[in-house]
C-alpha cells in the first residue's frame, strides 16, 4: 500500500507570494491532518480535515488555509508569505473516522521544505 | 490546556543497550492519548507506540515499550537494543478531549547510537 504522498518536496518562495501544497493520503483514509515543523516552534498542528469537512483547526492566521477533495487528497495554502512560514509541513493521513478515536495512529508523509526569502 | 515536557534535549546510547527517553506531560482531561514518534533525519515522521489514558497495562510493539506512571503523568520511552538506526529525533505528543483532540507535542529529545 503506498504512503502518504507530499509535492513538491522543496519550494522557494519570495514574500508576498502564495503557495499550495498538496497531500495525497492513503488509500482509504479519509482524515487528514497538516502540521507546521519549525526549529523555533517545534511541531504545531495547523488543521485537520475529515470527509471534505475542517474538523479541527490550530492557531495560525488566515494566511493558512486548506481544503479536502472528494478522494480526500488535501491542499493547504498559505498566502502573502512571510520569512517565518519557512517551515517543514508535515501532512498525515488517518482511518480514524470520529476526532477523539485515538487509536489510529497517524501516518506522515515526507513533507514540503518551504523557503521564504 | 495540554503539555508535553521532553527534558533531554540530546541523548547517547551505545549499540545494544536500552535508552530511556523521558515524557512528562500535563492535562486536566481524564481521556487522553500519549503518543511517540520518530523523525530521522529524511524528516518523515514515523509512529512508534501509543498508550491511552485508561489503559492499565504499558504499552509495548517489538523494541519499543512506554513506561506510562499516570500519577505522575510521564510516558518514558524505552528502546532496548538499541541499533544504529535508532538514531533520530523523537517526539512524545498527547491528543484529549479538553484540546478538541488537537495534537500536542513535545520539542523532541536527539538519540544518537554509537557503535
Amino acid at each position: 500500500k503506498a504512503g502518504v504522498t507530499q509535492t513538491p518536496r522543496y519550494l522557494i518562495k519570495t514574500r508576498g507570494q502564495q503557495v499550495t501544497l498538496s497531500c495525497s493520503p492513503i488509500s482509504g483514509h479519509r482524515s487528514v491532518s497538516w502540521y507546521q515543523q519549525t526549529p523555533g516552534q517545534g511541531l504545531q498542528f495547523l488543521f485537520e480535515y475529515f470527509s471534505e469537512t475542517q474538523r479541527n483547526k490550530g492557531n495560525f492566521p488566515g494566511r493558512f488555509s486548506g481544503r479536502q477533495f472528494s478522494n480526500s487528497r488535501s491542499e493547504m495554502n498559505v498566502s502573502t508569505l512571510e520569512l517565518g512560514d519557512s517551515a517543514l509541513y508535515l501532512c498525515a493521513s488517518s482511518l480514524a473516522r470520529l476526532a477523539g478515536d485515538l487509536r489510529h495512529e497517524q501516518f506522515f508523509g515526507p513533507g514540503t521544505r518551504l523557503t521564504v526569502l | 490546556a495540554q503539555k508535553i515536557t521532553q527534558t533531554q534535549p540530546g541523548m547517547f546510547v551505545q549499540e545494544k543497550e536500552a535508552v530511556t527517553l523521558d515524557c512528562t506531560y500535563d492535562t486536566s482531561d481524564q481521556s487522553y492519548g500519549l503518543f511517540w514518534y520518530k523523525q530521522p533525519s529524511s524528516g518523515e515522521m514515523i509512529f512508534l507506540i501509543y498508550q491511552g489514558s485508561y489503559d492499565e497495562q504499558n504499552a509495548t510493539e517489538g523494541r519499543y515499550s512506554l513506561n506510562f506512571q499516570k500519577a505522575r503523568k510521564s510516558a518514558n520511552l524505552v528502546i532496548s537494543a538499541s541499533q544504529l538506526g535508532d538514531s533520530a529525533m523523537y517526539f512524545c505528543a498527547m491528543r484529549g478531549s479538553g484540546g478538541s483532540y488537537i495534537p500536542t507535542f513535545g520539542r523532541g529529545t536527539s538519540l544518537i547510537v554509537h557503535p
